[in-house]
């Protein structure tokens, strides 16, 4: 067990509408990364946010949008559905913005557009 | 821009057999690099890493790496192989994103399957 918990597991819903993902990072991580993994893009880096402020960003669309809160857990919004968007979505954190220190992540979100 | 290649989608080893998963990377700077392992359904788990110091990197589960300045190569190797190894690995690099965080560069992955 990573520590990190992602919910919910798992999230059907069809073409134009909104979703939420949550992610609840380790106990005293600070960063939180979120990323999206599927089958013709492989393992992409979306967004990443440091004791509440976001800190860098990677190819993630417009539709999408993320924040961290005071109590460091992390939503992921993905908004006007595409089938497209259909991917595994994880979340990964660590204890600070450090090049030194590993990432942990969670089981992931897998998301179906119908 | 910093990348990784795996250049083997699969890789068959036989258990008890020694294994190796390849990685080769391409970073402007120091190379700080990674190794996870993801098992079905589940969410990449940390291995193992060189940031500096030794070439030969011991992680998790009795995997090591050999990172190698010269052919731009960091290979996760195991002695011995289990078939519980049986997984998709991934090798990743540090991206230096102004210098201002740790997010990762994926390589593609590489299956590794152990038979019995």
């Amino acid at each position: 067990d990573s520590g990190v918990t992602q919910t919910p597991k798992h999230l059907i819903t069809a073409t134009g509408q909104r979703v939420t993902l949550r992610c609840s990072p380790r106990s005293g991580d600070l960063s939180v990364y979120w990323y999206q993994q599927s089958l013709d893009q492989g393992l992409q880096f979306l967004i990443q946010y440091y004791n509440g402020e976001e800190r860098a960003k990677g190819n993630i669309l417009e539709r999408f949008s993320a924040q961290q809160f005071p109590d460091l857990h992390s939503e992921l919004n993905l908004s006007s559905l595409e089938l497209g968007d259909s991917a595994l979505y994880f979340c990964a954190s660590s204890v600070e913005d450090n090049r030194n220190q590993p990432q942990h992540f969670g089981d992931g979100t897998r998301l179906s557009i119908l | 821009a910093q990348s990784v290649a795996q250049p083997e989608d699969q890789v068959n080893v036989a258990e008890g057999n020694p294994l190796t998963v390849k990685c080769t990377y391409s970073v402007s700077g120091n190379p700080y690099l990674f190794w996870y392992v993801q098992y079905p359904n589940r969410g990449l788990q940390f291995l193992l890493k060189y940031i500096t110091g030794d070439n030969l990197v011991k992680g998790s589960y009795g995997f090591e790496a050999e990172f190698n300045k010269s052919q731009t190569s960091f290979h996760l190797k195991k002695p011995s192989a289990l078939v519980s190894d049986s997984a998709l690995y991934f090798c990743a690099v540090r991206d230096f994103y102004g210098g201002a965080t740790n997010k990762l560069i994926f390589g593609t992955g590489t299956l590794l399957a152990v038979q019995p």
